[in-house]
């Protein structure tokens, strides 16, 4: 079955830039997604359409695509993007499907 | 105000049943494509089912056969009847709304909007 595969951890000091790569076949013809999930919250959506920022998401969040791996970028990471990240596509029988996710350690 | 509270979570036993429901406020669900996502206790996200507007629905493979979604326009509030639950379905039960559009075809969605979650624990 289709898969997303992530890191388990990344890790950087504050101020460096992180970034977290998201590996699938059909990525090339379906939108990756990224979400940030903080502990005992819901996740939070930071990308969309594979590079899309939403209202709201820092500006050191950005998303590209090149081939079958998706990447989110923090650019500048800070203290408080310590959480854990998913990436996020649907597959050709329109099921939903999220990464493994990466614990991203900021310190 | 635009949101969605679940209930229905608790204890059951192994091969049991509960169902779950989530009411919406601000939005219809029958106007949008709306999912469950479940997430075991320090586990990923992973997707349960869906709800289309048209009422056809699709199930993860780990599910499927077990769960049933489905919503009442009337009260605005989205379900998920689960039977012969197994410990492995243990998890927080998130309900949510996609948000998207479609084109030439091809539909593109993500998950919008979420709700606090409902703890499902299967355990004897």
């Amino acid at each position: 079955s289709y898969e997303l595969t992530q890191p388990p951890s990344v890790s950087v000091s504050p101020g460096q830039t992180a970034r977290i790569t998201c590996s699938g076949d059909a990525l090339p013809k379906k939108y990756a997604y990224w979400y940030q999930q903080k502990s005992g919250q819901a996740p939070v959506l930071v990308i969309y359409e594979d590079s899309k920022r939403p209202s709201g998401i820092p500006e050191r969040f950005s998303g590209s695509i090149s081939g079958t791996m998706a990447t989110l970028t923090i650019t500048g990471a800070q203290v408080e993007d310590e959480a854990d990240y998913y990436c996020y596509s649907t597959d050709s029988s329109d099921n939903r499907l999220f990464g493994g996710g990466t614990k991203l350690t900021v310190l | 105000e635009v949101q969605l509270v679940e209930s229905g979570g608790g204890l059951v036993q192994p091969g049991g049943s509960l169902t779950l429901s989530c009411v919406a406020s601000g939005f219809s669900v029958s106007g949008k494509y709306m999912s469950w996502v479940r997430q075991a206790p320090g586990k990923g996200l992973e997707w349960v089912s869906l709800i289309y507007t048209r009422g056809d629905t699709n199930y993860a493979d780990s599910v499927k056969g077990r769960f049933t979604i489905s919503r009442d326009n009337s009260r605005n509030e989205l379900f998920l009847q689960m039977n012969s639950l197994r410990a492995d379905d243990t998890a927080v039960y998130y309900c949510a709304r996609e948000d998207g559009y479609c084109r030439g075809g091809d539909c593109y969605s993500y998950f919008g909007l979420w709700g606090q979650g409902t703890l499902v624990t299967v355990s004897s």
